[in-house]
């Protein structure tokens, strides 16, 4: 099975402009999530979308928004961006929307965006 | 926020030794995971121990967890140079799929 893909996995973007990000999730896995990671503020959940609903979120501003198709395919928006959005943003997927049979997520390689 | 933390941030050890890693955390949990992460790439999934369970193994990794102290370990047993990287600890509480992890420990093998 192809593993999580995430595109592109670069971004350069000036502040004020908005980016959208994607993600594929591995082929059967319903539930998607969004984490930042930067050096300051470490792993930060940002959303998770199980079956084009959004489940669960982060402590996120609004500038923050993502959306999944019906594929399980996930995309995630930042608009307006900020200096302090440049981060790795990792997308992750799993089989099981259920809590008892959680069984880890798998992460993709990620988008490293630079706010300049 | 961040659910707890790492000890140590940061550990240097030759091949063939040991490295443990500690992790701390906040409130109830479903369960803990571990994950590695090389080089600000993407975590791959290490190992899961659920609330009820005090320890587990899988190859050289051997988990523990005291939910009573509300702190797990990492122990890699014969290290290899190719597990340099930063390994973090992550809970799910009963919110579902949405992992909160800690600061990481960032290991160094030295072959």
């Amino acid at each position: 099975k192809a593993g999580v893909t995430q595109t592109p996995r670069y971004l350069i973007k000036t502040r004020g402009q908005q980016v959208t990000l994607s993600c594929s999730p591995i082929s059967g896995h319903r539930s998607v999530s969004w984490y930042q990671q930067t050096p300051g503020q470490g792993l930060q959940f940002l959303f998770e979308y199980f079956s084009e609903t959004q489940r669960n979120k982060g402590n996120f501003p609004g500038r923050f928004s993502g959306r999944q198709f019906s594929n399980s395919r996930s995309e995630m928006n930042v608009s307006t961006l900020e200096l302090g959005d440049s981060a790795l943003y990792l997308c992750a997927s799993s089989f099981s929307g259920q809590t008892t049979g959680f069984v880890g997520q798998y992460f993709g390689p990620g988008t490293r965006l630079t706010v300049t | 926020s961040q659910q707890g933390e790492e000890d140590p941030q940061a550990l240097s050890i030759q091949e063939g030794e040991n490295a443990t890693m500690n992790c701390s955390y906040k409130t109830s949990i479903n369960n803990l995971q571990w994950y590695r992460q090389n080089s600000g790439r993407g975590l791959v999934h290490l190992i899961l121990i659920r609330s009820n369970e005090r320890e587990k193994h899988s190859g050289r990794l051997r988990v523990t967890l005291d939910t009573s102290k509300k702190s797990s370990s990492l122990l890699i047993t014969a290290s290899r140079a190719a597990d340099t990287a930063s390994y973090f600890c992550a809970t799910e509480n009963n919110a579902g799929n949405m992992l909160t992890f800690g600061g990481g420990t960032r290991l160094m093998v030295k072959p």
